[in-house]
């Protein structure tokens, strides 16, 4: 089954940008995720899919500064214009055959 | 606008039973893969269990099997996850999710209830 890896931890701030990456195992490169935002105390939110070629899809309410892309195994979440409700974890996630698989979940700091 | 509303959650000892539901409204529930997803205080999301639009097929994380059974009930809307010889790290906030169901080619969760606590401990 595929394995997703996200850093523990990233900071940007105010106003700026940042990439978030979400990187598939070996085998599993061609792999859709999904990303899904947590703000501090409530439940996840899904935020878009982001398939191998690089395309993305959002959910419904998703700010227009939030954007997805792709190379290789890795799939990345680029928030623009950085805004404090954006200081949440965020986990990509994958499916394969009847298995689920999330990954570690990156904690976004905006100073 | 889709709901999903999380109920059942409780303090029960090591050993206990317990059974959550999740309410689901505003979409078509039997057309759709259900799933739980936890979180362990502090820690990330696992993947627990998902069942299929009619219960015929259902999968489960390695750690939960023979202890939890997930199922559902399409005329009242609602999903289910049956819970049995409970232990200390099940202790978690469990969350309802439903997921694509292939629409879109995706299998991946496009919406998230806001949970439930289930807290084992003598």
């Amino acid at each position: 089954q595929p394995v997703l890896t996200q850093s523990s931890s990233a900071s940007a701030s105010l106003g700026s940008s940042v990439r978030l990456t979400c990187t598939l195992s070996s085998g599993h490169s061609t792999y859709m995720i999904g990303w899904h935002q947590q703000q501090p105390g409530k439940a996840p939110r899904y935020l878009m899919k982001v398939e191998g070629s690089g395309s993305y899809d959002k959910g419904s309410g998703v700010p227009d500064r939030f954007s997805g892309s792709s190379s290789g195994a890795d799939r990345y979440l680029t928030i623009s214009n950085l805004q404090s409700e954006d200081e949440a974890d965020y986990y990509c996630e994958t499916w394969d055959s009847n298995v689920r698989v999330f990954g570690g979940g990156t904690r976004l700091t905006v100073l | 606008e889709v709901q999903l509303v999380e109920s059942g959650g409780d303090l029960v000892q090591p050993g206990g039973s317990l059974r959550l539901s999740c309410e689901a409204s505003g979409f078509t529930f039997r057309s759709y893969w259900m799933s739980w997803v936890r979180q362990a205080p502090g820690r990330g999301l696992e993947w627990v269990a998902t069942i299929n639009q009619d219960g015929s097929e259902i999968s489960y994380v390695d750690s939960v099997k023979g202890r939890l059974t997930i199922s559902r009930d399409n005329a009242r809307d609602s999903l289910y996850l049956q819970m049995s010889s409970l232990r200390a790290e099940d202790t978690a906030e469990y969350y309802c999710a439903r997921e694509a169901s292939g629409y879109g080619s995706s299998w991946l969760f496009d919406y998230w209830g806001r949970g439930t606590l289930l807290t084992v401990s003598s």
